[in-house]
């Protein structure tokens, strides 16, 4: 079964509203996330790092201030996507990789769908 | 629901020996398909894709995928592996339409090249 949660699957907002993104590990303790993000057409993007307890490391590029990471707790990872426009239409997908553990996959997330109108 | 499978978790070649990944999908529809890698300390990187046209696909550092539909099969070749082949290869299947277009990963394969 799924290992790396991620909820919603689907999500329509209106411009200028804000979006909330979560990504959970649900049988391990995830001390580092990674968040995803992919154009149609086009590869994956990596956009962030999160870490938990402190600072997510975002790539060149993206902009901290409008795509908003909390890695509060071990199991959860939150993606925050301020002041949307439709431009930020995108697919937005969480992976994690189990601690500890030689050779373990990463695991993604089912990804989210948003579309701001 | 679309799904992907990786038959093999962790595979172990020498160097200069062939190298074929599987990968088997689910999906009645129209997919696009992908071979992501990620090498040890870093992050997924695209290997190739395919959209439409030749199912034969080229990528770099000399990979090709073959798109087989009969077979739901894209899996990965390499003719002579190297040392810095090493990395987990990740595939992936976007299929649907629209706003129902959705991305799938498989659970990945571990090559380890011998040198």
């Amino acid at each position: 079964g799924a290992v790396v949660s991620q909820h919603p699957s689907r999500v329509i907002c209106k411009s200028g509203t804000s979006v909330k993104i979560e990504c959970r590990s649900l049988d391990f303790q995830a001390t580092t996330m990674f968040w995803y993000r992919q154009f149609p057409k086009q590869s994956l993007m990596l956009m962030a790092t999160s870490n938990e307890g402190s600072k997510a490391t975002y790539e060149q590029g993206v902009e901290k201030d409008k795509f908003l990471i909390n890695h509060a707790s071990l199991t959860l990872s939150t993606l925050t996507v301020t002041s949307a426009h439709p431009e930020d239409s995108s697919f937005y997908i969480c992976s994690a990789r189990r601690p500890g553990v030689q050779n373990s996959p990463l695991h993604f997330g089912n990804g989210t769908r948003l579309t701001v109108t | 629901a679309q799904s992907v499978s990786q038959h093999n978790h962790h595979v172990i070649l020498s160097e200069a020996a062939s190298l074929e990944l599987g990968c088997n999908y689910s999906y009645g529809g129209t997919v696009n398909l992908f071979w992501y890698v990620q090498y040890p300390g870093q992050h997924l990187q695209l290997l190739l894709k395919y959209f439409s046209g030749d199912p034969l696909v080229k990528g770099i550092k000399g990979f090709e995928a073959e798109f087989i539909k009969s077979k739901f099969s894209f899996n990965l070749r390499k003719p002579s592996v190297q040392w810095s082949d090493t990395a987990e290869y990740f595939c992936a299947v976007n299929g649907g339409k629209g706003s129902a277009r959705q991305l799938t990963f498989g659970s990945g394969t571990q090559l380890t090249v011998l040198p």
